[in-house]
């Protein structure tokens, strides 16, 4: 069975900081993982997919297969990050994704 | 470029009723999939349609049903409403079966009273 865990609900920074948002999964085929970011009074919106290897906003996230494990990581955290951070793993075939809890990120000023 | 598109925003049933929600998928996406959204059980995944076929559902019990049409809208239905049924109901469309390319709608929010 396919599952996801995001440690913290709640993750709190200020801004320059460093914040690494946690996801562990759970799943016996090969992973296809996502960071997906709802801001305040926006709809839920793809961050960063773990295939392209890209950085978007500053973000990076590296799939570590032994630890089973795609933490999110930004070296400044800046204030207009705040929002909620969801990690998802994919299915090996359809748009069907498996969501995490969700991390509620604040950055401080 | 519009987005995916829900209907209603808002909906306010009593137990026992049924409710029908919309969505209308990015011109050109051919696959929609559903999620319920609540505060204790996050997102969890509903069902996903690919030309009109459904190809994956979730862990919901038979009164949730959804179809997709020929110009890709879907809608799902939720039969005889229970107070749990409560949620954000949020419609994700793409281009195709893979799950790189999700795109989310607003959500309808239903609330069951």
């Amino acid at each position: 069975a396919q599952r996801v865990t995001q440690p913290e609900k709640l993750l709190s920074v200020f801004k320059g900081a460093p914040v690494e948002l946690k996801c562990n999964y759970s799943y016996s085929g090969s992973p296809e993982l996502f960071w997906y970011v709802q801001y305040s009074r926006q709809r839920l919106q793809l961050l960063l997919r773990h295939i392209s290897r890209e950085s978007i906003k500053g973000f990076t996230a590296d799939l570590n297969k032994g630890e089973t494990s795609f933490h999110l990581k930004k070296p400044f955290a800046q204030e207009e990050d705040s929002a909620m951070y969801y990690c998802a793993l994919g299915a090996t075939s359809g748009s069907r994704l498996t969501f995490g809890e969700g991390t509620q990120l604040t950055v401080n000023p | 470029k519009a987005g995916v598109t829900q209907t209603p925003r808002y909906l306010i049933k009593t137990r026992g009723q049924q409710v029908t929600l919309s969505c209308s998928p990015i011109s050109g996406h051919r696959s929609v999939s559903w999620y319920q959204q609540t505060p204790g059980q996050g997102l969890q995944f509903l069902f996903e349609y690919f030309s009109e076929t459904q190809r994956n559902k979730g862990n919901f019990p038979g009164r949730f049903s959804g179809r997709q049409f020929s110009n890709s809208r879907s809608e799902m239905n939720v039969s005889t409403l229970e107070l749990g049924d409560s949620a954000l109901y949020l419609c994700a469309s793409s281009p195709d079966i893979r799950a790189e390319k999700l795109f989310f709608g607003s959500g309808t929010q239903l609330s069951v009273l």
